[in-house]
């Protein structure tokens, strides 16, 4: 299944911090949501053959990176208060062409920002 | 399309009987749509979906239906058991992009307690 680390993780503002998630065996394509407590998951981007193919809307402080392997990072610079969350990754098939596009996500990660 | 609410419905059922969850999408475009179940502290898990070329499609003790007149869809779950009891989110795709991409839009969330 789809893996992530760390699980949780302390920050203060104004500090830097990288996410990392391992997708699916099978899996080329790695979402990155951002869950606030009570609320569904909001889309940030999403990486497929390592280029951010959609973004949401999220300023430019997140960032992320896919790698060969498809595993991918979420970078989050000058956090903000705000940005304390839980940060979901989801891995799937290649998008838009017809193979089966269900988002299988990772456990996630707890982020606080102080 | 997104995500809103600070406060979740909640759908209590007894255990035993069936339960019903409704969701109302806002992309008459959609083309994808899934049901994820979500248990505290954990990531949305994949439950069932359909395309919208279909109304109906059964699971496993589950069933969704699409009504894409009214853009609605819902979850069924048959003889809901104590582990059912979680946050079900639903979930819609936009159509295909030029360069990619098929990011989801989730709906507000409804909390089902199962009582015993």
């Amino acid at each position: 299944g789809v893996t992530q680390s760390p699980t949780h993780l302390i920050k203060t503002r104004g500090q830097q911090v990288t996410l990392r998630c391992s997708s699916q065996s099978g899996h080329n394509t790695v979402s990155w949501y951002q869950q606030a407590l009570g609320q569904g998951p909001q889309f940030i981007f999403q990486y497929y053959e390592e280029e951010e193919r959609q973004r949401g809307n999220f300023p430019d402080r997140f960032s992320g990176h896919q790698f060969p392997n498809y595993s991918s990072e979420l970078n989050v610079n000058a956090l903000l208060l705000g940005d304390s969350a839980l940060y979901l990754c989801a891995s799937s098939s290649i998008p838009g062409t017809g193979v089966k596009e269900t988002q299988y996500f990772g456990p996630g990660t707890r982020l606080l920002v102080l | 399309g997104e995500s809103v609410g600070l406060h979740l419905p909640t759908l209590s059922v007894q255990e035993g009987d069936n339960s019903i969850i409704n969701c109302a999408y806002s992309n008459s475009a959609s083309d994808y749509f899934i049901w994820y179940k979500q248990e505290s502290g954990k990531g949305p898990q994949f439950i069932i979906d359909i395309r919208s070329n279909m109304d109906k499609r059964q699971g496993q003790r589950v069933t969704v239906l699409l009504n894409k007149t009214v853009k609605h869809l819902s979850l069924q779950i048959a003889a809901t058991q104590p582990g059912d009891s979680a946050v079900y989110f639903c979930a819609e795709k936009g159509p295909g992009r030029t360069g990619g991409g098929n990011k989801l839009t989730f709906g507000t969330g409804t909390q089902l307690k199962v009582e015993l």
